[in-house]
C-alpha cells in the first residue's frame, strides 16, 4: 500500500513561474524524502526534511512539513524546462535495519515546464 | 562512484519464460532495495536487503518472484515464469542501512512480456 499521495496529478507552468506540488499522508513519519524522475530514468533523492523541522530549502528548492496536517510541500521557485520531470514524495524513515522501514513512495506529480 | 548499475537497461521475453534482474548496488552501500513501477500502482516495494539478508519480502507479488543477494555488491530478482502482467520497469536502489538517508537508484530495467 502506498503511504503518501501526491497532489495535483499534473502540473504545467511557463518558464519563470513557481511550482507547487503537495503530499499527503497516513501515519506518523519521522522523515519525508522528496525524488525526481526525468523520463525514462531512475529516481534522483532531492531533499529529505525531518519530523522536527518545518522548512527546508536547497537551491531553488522549498520544502515544507506539517506534521499536524500530515502534509508536505515542494516549491520549486523560478522553473526551468530542465525542470520537466515527475516529483514523488516518499515516507518511512529508509532505514533497512529491524528498527526502519524501507521507504514507500506516492504515485508523483508530472511537471511540465514549456519556454 | 559508477552509480547503482542494473541490467539489462530492456527485456522482452515471451509468456512463460525465466527473466532475471541484475543490481550492483553503490560500493559501501548495505541495504537494497526492488521496486517495480507501473502506471497503474506507481512505485511498489518488492523486497529489500540488509547486509545481504532479505528483511521483509512482503510486497512480492506471488511465488514466481524471487529475489536474492549472495554478496554485498550483487543482486537478482527472478521471475519465473513471467506473464504479461509482470510488464513493468523494475528498479534497484541502494542505501545505508542504519543512516536516514536518500536512497541512490539505478536507471531501471523495461520489461516487456509478451
Amino acid at each position: 500500500s502506498q503511504q503518501g499521495e501526491e497532489d495535483p496529478q499534473a502540473l504545467s507552468i511557463q518558464e519563470g513561474e513557481n511550482a507547487t506540488m503537495n503530499c499527503s499522508y497516513k501515519t506518523s513519519i519521522n522523515n519525508l524524502q522528496w525524488y525526481r524522475q526525468n523520463s525514462g530514468r531512475g529516481l534522483v533523492h532531492l531533499i529529505l526534511i525531518r519530523s522536527n523541522e518545518r522548512e527546508k530549502h536547497s537551491g531553488r528548492l522549498r520544502v515544507t512539513l506539517d506534521t499536524s496536517k500530515k502534509s508536505s510541500s515542494l516549491l520549486i521557485t523560478a522553473s526551468r524546462a530542465a525542470d520537466t520531470a515527475s516529483y514523488f514524495c516518499a515516507t518511512g524513515d529508509g532505514r533497512a535495519n529491524q528498527a526502519g522501514t524501507a521507504l514507500i513512495f506516492g504515485k508523483g506529480t508530472t511537471l511540465s515546464v514549456s519556454s | 562512484d559508477a552509480g547503482v548499475i542494473q541490467s539489462p537497461r530492456h527485456e522482452v521475453t515471451e509468456m512463460g519464460q525465466e527473466v532475471t534482474l541484475r543490481c550492483k548496488p553503490i560500493s559501501g552501500h548495505n541495504s537494497l532495495f526492488w521496486y517495480r513501477q507501473t502506471m497503474m500502482r506507481g512505485l511498489e516495494l518488492l523486497i529489500y536487503f540488509n547486509n545481504n539478508v532479505p528483511i521483509d519480502d512482503s510486497g512480492m507479488p506471488e511465488d514466481r518472484f524471487s529475489a536474492k543477494m549472495p554478496n554485498a555488491s550483487f543482486s537478482t530478482l527472478k521471475i519465473q515464469p513471467s506473464e504479461p502482467r509482470d510488464s513493468a520497469v523494475y528498479f534497484c536502489a541502494s542505501s545505508l542501512a542504519d543512516r536516514v538517508v536518500g536512497y541512490t537508484f539505478g536507471s531501471g530495467t523495461r520489461l516487456t512480456v509478451v
